[in-house]
């Protein structure tokens, strides 16, 4: 299907475990996004990407790795997850207008 | 650091009603400005981006104005309706790098 799709929808995970964050889009869009949604804050970008094998920090990158070997795929991992990244996680991509096109989002629960 | 100050920080209209809201931003550091829509247990959707001091942008019931010089947008809604009822996010592009600045919303809920 078209679009931009998260995976998975929800996860629980233990602290310490390492846990990969999947993200799609079939637009080809160059720039892709991961932020971070928690109340109090509103959304929160942790890392982008301006095109296959370019990122960049956001405003809360620490925690986090991404890679972008394909244009289509942007993966975001907690390499040890800790109970502070409990929170909901959407990917967004920019094509060539400047508006970005979110995803469903993740819901991740760090106990 | 930048700010994006959006006000009112919730809304509650009755049915019929229009209704505004504002989105502030440092006028020194602007390249787009950007207003989203987000239903609870949704994802956001773009509905304006704005780059000209002046611009005047609609979609149906919804309108947004734009002044660069002095830093502020205006979301319109004329005679809202319960589906209207979201949260309306305002983001800046402070540089040509598709990075946003995203405010904390307006949240409007639209009594029937």
């Amino acid at each position: 299907d078209a679009g931009i799709t998260q995976s998975p929808r929800y996860k629980i995970t233990e602290t310490g475990r390492q846990v990969t964050l999947m993200c799609h889009q079939t637009w080809s869009h160059s720039y892709m996004f991961w932020y971070r949604q928690d109340l109090g804050h509103g959304l929160r970008l942790i890392y982008y990407s301006a095109a296959a094998d370019i990122t960049d920090k956001g405003e809360v990158p620490d925690g986090y790795v991404v890679s972008r070997s394909k244009t289509e795929n942007f993966p975001l991992t907690l390499e040890s997850a800790t109970r502070s990244q409990t929170s909901v996680y959407f990917c967004a991509s920019s094509g060539d207008t400047y508006e970005q096109y979110f995803g469903p989002g993740t819901r991740l629960t760090v106990t | 650091i930048l700010n994006v100050e959006q006000s009112p920080q919730s809304l509650h209209v009755q049915e019929g009603d229009s209704t505004n809201f504002t989105c502030s931003f440092p006028s020194s550091n602007f390249y787009a400005l950007h207003w989203y829509r987000w239903e609870t247990a949704k994802s956001p959707e773009a509905l304006f981006v704005m780059t000209l001091n002046g611009d005047e942008k609609k979609k149906g019931r919804i309108s947004a104005t734009l002044n660069t010089k002095e830093g502020y947008s205006y979301l319109y809604i004329k005679g809202s309706q319960p589906e209207d009822s979201a949260t309306y996010l305002c983001a800046l592009n402070a540089g040509n790098n598709r990075k946003l600045i995203w405010g904390l919303g307006t949240s409007l809920a639209v009594n029937p």
